[in-house]
């Protein structure tokens, strides 16, 4: 039973660029969440989404950040035109009902 | 937003010492979760406590819980050199998003 998959696992942009970070979640799970982690900080909430769904993005930033979980394939998260301060490693985590199972992360560096 | 602290920030001890974490938090909570990074990687799920519990054991590791005052406590017994890493305590906030701490980074010594 493979885990919760991410990829790529680093990417580098340039700024203005986009970045695309694709989830795939365990299997039998329906509950995805996106988080955020800064160099030597704890990881921020940005996202849960279910089927086609958004539940809850009140940690999303409300310019140039989407995420999208489609009917068929992985969950996307989408940063437009980044910047330095987009640096990060990107988490993703699913669920079926209770506890979350983090995938191994996405570190974007933007030059 | 509430938010787990953890405390300390840093913890060095010698190979084979119990190492102790403390967590507080701000509200009330259905859980609370303990996870391991080790440098540059996700995240390793260690243990869940729910409300009502008050203790729970896992291996080498100790959990207890306080609601009265909003704080958790990790303990690993008998730490090994594989045990240095950054531990973090997460607490729900409704809805199933979790509510991380800033980490405590032990560092076991051989």
């Amino acid at each position: 039973n493979a885990g919760v998959m991410q990829n790529p696992r680093h990417l580098v942009r340039r700024r203005g660029q986009e970045a695309r970070l694709r989830c795939s979640p365990m299997k039998g799970h329906s509950h995805v969440y996106w988080y955020r982690q800064l160099p030597e900080e704890g990881l921020k909430f940005m996202v849960y989404l279910q089927k086609e769904n958004i539940i809850d993005e009140s940690g999303m930033p409300k310019e140039r950040f989407s995420a999208e979980f489609p009917k068929e394939g992985p969950s996307i998260l989408r940063i437009q035109q980044v910047v330095r301060g987009d640096s990060a490693a990107y988490f993703c985590a699913s669920s079926s009902q209770g506890e979350q199972y983090f995938g191994p992360g996405t570190r974007l560096t933007v030059t | 937003s509430q938010q787990g602290e953890e405390d300390p920030q840093a913890l060095s001890i010698q190979e084979g010492e119990n190492a102790t974490m403390n967590c507080s938090y701000k509200t009330s909570i259905n859980n609370l979760q303990w996870y391991r990074q080790n440098s540059g990687r996700g995240l390793v799920h260690l243990i869940l406590i729910r409300s009502n519990e008050r203790e729970k054991h896992s291996g080498r590791l100790r959990v207890t819980l306080d609601t009265s005052k909003k704080s958790s406590s990790l303990l690993i017994t008998a730490s090994r050199a594989a045990d240095t890493a950054s531990y973090f305590c997460a607490t729900d906030e409704g809805a199933q998003k979790l509510v991380f701490g800033q980490g405590t980074r032990l560092t076991i010594n051989p």
